[in-house]
């Protein structure tokens, strides 16, 4: 399984944009890229899958370089109730399993 | 929108003691999960199910560990004899889209081992 390191945490202001990346050096040719988001006391929940370049939907924005050594999950416009931890995941299409790292703690300021 | 949903909320257990946590995945899904988050920690995995068998289980899962889809809409995971590190926040996931696809979790089960 690749590893994936992310900022512990980072702070924002309301209504700003919050780029988070994620670094995965060692992303194998099979590896997608997921983002889950996890509120306190509540179990995960999925943003955004993506394999290359960018994918979009409601909610985030995903960026890939050609090289898919990192990626960046980008929330536009953030409010206070985008408050979480927000991981970052790299694993194989067929594997069973979700592997959560520490994540990062994104606080959203009035 | 569908939604999996855990019982109970909270338990609380003396160590030693059975517990059976369960879990109602959504309706058509068909690939099942459990995870566990022990406070301030990641979340990690324990378990998948599937066509009535497990899947793949992790280091965790140990014999004191056994999940069970008993009808058509449950899915539980018993403890046999808990252990004060048992408690933690279990997650119950279900996914329509099998391994790779998007999983969608519960709210959880606190357990709390004294």
């Amino acid at each position: 399984l690749a590893k994936t390191t992310q900022p512990i945490s980072m702070d924002s202001y309301e209504g700003q944009e919050v780029n988070i990346t994620c670094s995965h050096n060692n992303i194998a040719t099979n590896d997608y890229i997921t983002w889950y988001q996890q509120f306190p006391s509540q179990g995960p929940r999925f943003i955004i899958q993506g394999y290359k370049t960018k994918v979009t939907n409601e909610v985030a924005s995903l960026f890939i370089p050609a090289d898919r050594k990192s990626s960046t999950l980008s929330l536009p416009r953030v409010s206070l109730s985008d408050t979480a931890v927000y991981y970052c995941l790299v694993g194989q299409t067929g594997a069973n399993n979700l592997f959560f790292g520490t994540g990062t703690r994104l606080t959203v300021i009035p | 929108e569908p939604e999996v949903t855990q019982t109970p909320s909270h338990q609380v257990t003396q160590m030693g003691q059975e517990v059976i946590l369960r879990c109602v995945p959504i309706s058509n899904h068909l690939y099942f999960y459990w995870y566990r988050q022990i406070l301030g920690q990641k979340v990690e995995f324990l378990v998948s199910f599937y066509n009535n068998e497990i899947s793949e289980k992790s280091e965790i899962f140990d014999d004191q560990f056994s999940v069970e889809r008993p009808d058509g809409s449950n899915f539980t995971l018993k403890i046999r004899s808990t252990k004060l590190e048992d408690s933690a926040m279990y997650f119950c996931a279900s996914s329509d889209s099998g391994p790779g696809g998007e999983q969608f979790f519960g709210p959880g089960t606190r357990l709390t081992v004294l």
